[in-house]
């Protein structure tokens, strides 16, 4: 069982649409990462959090401490948006190391 | 900056081939890591390294071997690959920033072993 867990695995949205992707997590962390992949690969870091909420134009990432949990948000969402997000999660205790969830595969149409 | 690169790009093997994949970046990071990416599953962690002249196992360090000879290069090795091995492969690196890591990865590498 994956220790990072992410909902939904797909989700398809229409341009414009507000987004909402989860994650949770099962013990202490020292950080979260929201990560975008593009189809042909890349890797990008969007967000790395430890508490509270951070925002970068239209996505916004929060984190609830106490409920192990994790949401990122995309507002009016745009195809160009259609990626695969990624939680990764550092432990307290190892912080050179990130746990990842299964990813959350995100298409947004016209 | 390059940021973070990766050699080969694609690679197709037999079983039993050796090869070597080489992670470069110019960041003056520390820390570098090795992933693999293998469908309906997480990237997982094979090898990583605190600094030059050493290196640790991962999740899933069997098969592989690794080398930080160079600060700024991260050497990941098949000694004899097997179809298992077919996944696509990250390299990343990484400082501290609030005691925290973010990682920068590099493009990926695309093996098939047939």
């Amino acid at each position: 069982k994956n220790e990072v867990e992410q909902s939904p695995q797909n989700l398809t949205a229409q341009e414009g649409e507000f987004i909402t992707i989860n994650c949770s997590y099962s013990v202490g962390i020292s950080a979260l990462h929201w990560l975008q992949q593009h189809p042909g690969g890349g890797i990008v870091s969007l967000f790395m959090l430890s508490s509270g909420k951070k925002k970068h134009g239209r996505l916004i990432a929060t984190i609830n401490i106490q409920e192990k949990h994790s949401s990122l948000h995309i507002t009016a969402s745009h195809p160009r948006d259609s990626a695969v997000y990624i939680c990764a999660v550092s432990y307290t205790g190892t912080a050179s190391k990130l746990t990842f969830g299964t990813g959350t595969r995100l298409q947004v149409t016209l | 900056n390059a940021g973070v690169t990766q050699t080969p790009k694609f690679r197709v093997l037999k079983t039993g081939q050796s090869m070597t994949l080489l992670c470069a970046q110019d960041m003056n990071h520390e820390y570098m890591y090795w992933y693999r990416q293998d469908p309906g599953m997480g990237l997982r962690l094979i090898h990583y390294s605190v600094g030059e002249g050493t290196t640790a196992k991962g999740e899933v360090p069997d098969g592989y071997n690794v080398s930080r000879l160079k600060k700024q290069n991260f050497l990941l090795g098949l000694e004899s690959a097997a179809p298992s091995q077919t996944s696509v492969y990250f390299c990343a690196s990484s400082y501290p920033r609030d005691y925290s890591y973010e990682q920068y990865f590099g493009p990926g590498t695309r093996l098939t072993v047939t």
